[in-house]
């Protein structure tokens, strides 16, 4: 069964340190993709990155960088020189795909506070 | 494009009464979903729709009807509300249904209470 495991309830940080955010997560299928999302104060939830089972290239977008590993079933992310702006509830998901259509299952989210 | 729009933002109903929640998205997306989203519990599958005149059950669908008369609106309703529905709803459309477009679009979310 789907399982997507955000062991980090909540983080801390003071600006412009680093912060890794965890997640673990458990299928069956060969065939999946990872998400991770954003949700501010403000409630809205915001998509920041997809990757698919067959990519294990890692990405880096501005201050944002995924670190994809089926070997350990994760896919991290990390926030370099973290900002205010960065406080928010992230959660990580993971969805399988079949022919009749994909069910997301979310992580329990990380809330992470940056101070000033 | 207004994206994925929900309706009403915020909700009191007594337990008993019922309800539709309403979705609407101009993207001409295939696929539609509900989520619940509760204190510590990240946000659960309610229903989904990969087309008009298919839906299928989630995590949670258990008090909730959902129907898709049309690829733009993805209503939900609470037959009978009651106290444990109480929860923040988010509506989300996806491009794919099966292949890699499959991020989600989320409405900005209904805030219901049930007393």
């Amino acid at each position: 069964a789907q399982k997507v495991t955000q062991a980090q309830t909540e983080i801390s940080v003071v600006e412009k340190e680093d912060v890794t955010l965890d997640c673990v997560y458990e299928t069956r299928d060969t065939t999946y993709y990872l998400f991770w999302y954003k949700q501010p104060p403000s409630g809205e939830l915001v998509f920041l990155i997809r990757r698919n089972s067959f990519d294990e290239q890692n990405e880096i977008s501005g201050r944002y960088s995924w670190n994809f590993q089926k070997s350990t079933s994760s896919f991290n992310f990390t926030i370099t020189a973290s900002q205010v702006v960065d406080s928010a509830v992230y959660f990580c998901a993971l969805s399988e795909v079949n022919t009749g259509g994909f069910k997301t299952i979310f992580g329990a989210g990380t809330r992470l506070f940056v101070k000033a | 494009n207004a994206g994925v729009t929900q309706t009403p933002k915020f909700q009191v109903l007594k337990t008993g009464q019922s309800m539709t929640l309403q979705c609407a998205q101009d993207m001409n997306h295939e696929y539609m979903s509900w989520y619940r989203q509760d204190p510590g519990m990240g946000l659960r599958l309610i229903h989904y729709s990969v087309g008009a005149g298919i839906t299928d059950q989630g995590e949670v669908p258990n008090g909730y009807n959902v129907s898709r008369s049309t690829t733009e609106d993805f209503p939900l309703r609470l037959l009978s509300a009651a106290p444990s529905q109480t929860s923040v709803y988010f509506c989300a459309s996806s491009l794919e249904r099966e292949g890699p477009l499959n991020e989600q679009f989320f409405g900005p979310g209904t805030r219901l209470t049930v007393l």
